[in-house]
């Protein structure tokens, strides 16, 4: 099974201000990385898919980069709806696997 | 609009049984895979299954193999989940998800609101 290692656990930053979270894979998974947003009380949202292809309606201020083991989502500028938890998720290999998630809180 | 809409969530007793059902709108069900994501409570997301569009590949985490059964009925555009011998470490809230594009299995792009199973004496 692939493990996904989400760093760090929490975020603390400032609207306007840039994020970076980190995603890593204990073998390579190629492209094949996908992030989802996931705010309180709500079900996950896709944002990234394949390393770096935006999902439909998702905001430029998102991106993805990274392939092999070392993945990054960066929000350019934090707007207040981006607030939340963050998931990495490979589909290289079954089972698929999750990270443990990122969560980005307000400063 | 695509809609899924899951029900059958409960309390149960550990050992029981419960069949959740995902009901499917708004897009060519049977073109595309789905699969069943659990997160317990103030947890992360566990894959838990997943199904072709139609029906002839399923796939099964360890945690649940051998008892937890996917299925789908394309004519009712339905997606259930028989879950057996539960325990529980399986109290979850049980989301539904569609498949990307269609010929794939693995990246979501739509979620229903989830249903929660409780496994709890």
């Amino acid at each position: 099974e692939i493990v996904l290692t989400q760093s760090p656990a929490t975020l603390s930053l400032s609207p306007g201000e840039r994020a970076t979270l980190s995603c890593r894979a204990s073998q390579s998974v190629s492209s094949y990385l996908t992030w989802y947003q996931q705010k309180p009380g709500q079900a996950p949202r896709l944002l990234i898919y394949d390393a770096s292809n935006r999902a439909s309606d998702i905001p430029g201020r998102f991106s993805g980069g990274g392939s092999g083991t070392d993945f990054t989502l960066t929000i350019s500028s934090l707007e207040p709806e981006d607030f939340a938890v963050y998931y990495c998720q490979q589909r290289s290999n079954w089972p698929l696997t999750f990270g443990g998630g990122t969560k980005v809180e307000i400063k | 609009e695509v809609q899924l809409l899951e029900s059958g969530g409960d309390l149960v007793q550990p050992g029981g049984s419960l069949r959740l059902s995902c009901s499917a709108s708004g897009f060519s069900f049977s073109n595309y895979a789905m699969s069943w994501v659990r997160q317990a409570p103030g947890k992360g997301l566990e894959w838990v299954s997943a199904i072709s569009g139609g029906g002839g590949s399923t796939y099964y985490a360890d945690s649940v193999k051998g008892r937890f059964t996917i299925s789908r009925d394309n004519s009712k555009n339905t997606l259930y989940l028989q879950m057996n011998s539960l325990r529980a470490e399986d109290t979850a809230v049980y989301y539904c998800a569609k498949a990307l594009t269609p010929g794939t299995t693995t990246t979501f792009d739509y979620w229903g609101q989830g249903t929660l199973v409780t496994v709890s004496s």
